[in-house]
């Protein structure tokens, strides 16, 4: 199973902050968190990662929580090709990630 | 950008037929990997593969799947004799290393359907 909790929608408003949580209480030390996405039904898609200090790059920002048993993505202005299944992954690897059912995140115009 | 490509996009196989799904990872790529994705469920972990040997699999990768990288640039998945329930998208992923400062980046997938 596993082993992180997101809700199962949200809905965000085109041009806003889309901000998804995420939880990983059992999360250990070496486990690393991954967030993807998945449009329609096509390869999943790498948006960012961290252990354990915030993160940032050109499509989103990675919030982790001190004690790392939460995270939240943030999509900083949401556009409607942001529409897309959202994955929050705990790993120590890349080699087996476990994803879950994820966010679905729909964008309105 | 590099991408990682599938072929072909989709397949269509008779039950108890022999079916080699096709990626070329990306060239300077070490670990390549198969997932797959039942419609309406999970995607999958099947098997991780690095230096010409399984690193990884899973209780799905039983003795009917195999992998194989038969030359430089493919990496192949074949399904010895298909069941109606091995019907799903089939990703391939592939990553400089196993290391996590590093992407995967997964290809578009091939839907495989059993008939």
């Amino acid at each position: 199973d596993a082993k992180t909790t997101q809700p199962p929608s949200m809905d965000c408003a085109e041009g806003r902050a889309a901000n998804l949580p995420c939880n990983h209480s059992t999360i250990s030390g070496n486990e690393y968190v991954y967030w993807y996405r998945q449009i329609h039904s096509q390869g999943p898609q790498y948006i960012i990662h961290g252990l354990k200090n915030n993160e940032t790059n050109e499509m989103a920002s990675l919030i982790i929580t001190e004690d790392r048993k939460s995270s939240t993505l943030i999509l900083p202005h949401a556009t409607l090709r942001d529409t897309a299944v959202y994955y929050c992954i705990v790993s120590d690897s890349w080699g087996k990630l476990q994803f879950g059912a994820g966010t679905q995140v729909v964008v309105t115009p | 950008e590099p991408e990682v490509t599938q072929t072909p996009s989709h397949q269509v196989t008779q039950m108890g037929q022999e079916v080699i799904l096709r990626c070329v990872p990306i060239s300077n790529h070490l670990y390549f990997y198969w997932y797959r994705q039942i419609l309406g469920q999970k995607v999958e972990f099947l098997v991780s593969f690095y230096n010409n040997e399984i690193s990884e699999k899973s209780e799905i990768f039983d003795d009917q799947f195999s992998v194989e990288r038969p030359d430089g640039s493919n990496f192949t998945l074949k399904i010895r004799s298909t069941k109606l329930e091995d019907s799903a998208m089939y990703f391939c992923a592939s990553s400089v290393d196993s290391v996590q400062n590093t992407e995967a980046f997964f290809g578009q997938g091939t839907r495989l359907t059993v008939v």
